[in-house]
């Protein structure tokens, strides 16, 4: 059972658009929301996070959304560069939990 | 600098043969977790331990094993039992409690491929 849902695994933008990468859950327990980048042959880093007291978390050219009702989460990319290539992995933790449930991820590739 | 070390990078291995992943961290975390990423299946919890000589199974724990020594280092063995163990091997540190804003701290990966 899938917890963290990720339903494009690919995005492809023009550089100076936005790119827009969803994630969709569906425990209810989770409070805290994470967004990770990752390049090939490389561990992941850390982007930007949530918490589900939040609806809204900015920073710099990433912005993420909260949906509870809804169970969903996204993240904003403006504008987008080539550098921005990569795969995107939504993760999600419950409250008094360590451990993360990840996405399978959204490859993202932004054309010059 | 702080931070986790994961050797090697690349690792080649026998059908038949057990093999160890090293992971390292110097962040003086607790809690070190192994995942495995394959094409389009993300990232997948192995084991993962809160506390030195204690370990908990995750989601696919079936033909790996762990031990934790040392608050610093977490290695996970891939044994013959693995039937598929072609991937790369991610291994994450956090604090305790909660863990930090930025959840996880994971290393550049290994590499693992049976020829």
């Amino acid at each position: 059972d899938q917890q963290v849902k990720q339903n494009s695994p690919s995005l492809s933008v023009q550089e100076g658009r936005i790119s827009i990468l969803n994630c969709d859950y569906t425990n209810s327990m989770f409070d805290y929301f994470l967004w990770y980048k990752k390049y090939p042959a490389e561990g992941p880093t850390f982007l930007i996070s949530i918490s589900s007291i939040k609806d809204k978390n900015e920073d710099g050219r990433f912005t993420v959304f909260l949906n509870k009702s809804a169970k969903h989460l996204s993240l904003h990319i403006v504008p987008s560069q080539p550098g921005d290539s990569a795969v995107y992995f939504c993760a999600a933790r419950k409250g008094g939990s360590e451990k993360l449930v990840f996405g399978k991820g959204t490859k993202l590739t932004v054309n010059p | 600098d702080g931070g986790i070390t994961q050797s090697p990078k690349y690792l080649f291995r026998k059908e038949g043969q057990n093999v160890t992943l090293s992971c390292e961290q110097n962040l003086n975390h607790d809690a070190m977790y192994w995942y495995r990423q394959d094409p389009g299946q993300g990232l997948r919890l192995i084991y993962y331990s809160q506390i030195v000589n204690d370990f908990q199974k995750g989601d696919i724990a079936e033909g790996y094993s762990v031990s934790r020594e040392k608050k610093e280092s977490f290695p996970l063995t891939v044994t013959s039992a693995q039937k598929n163990p072609t991937a790369f091997y991610l291994c994450a540190s956090t604090p305790a409690g909660y863990g930090t804003n930025y959840g996880y701290t994971f290393g550049s990966g290994t590499r693992l491929t049976v020829v």
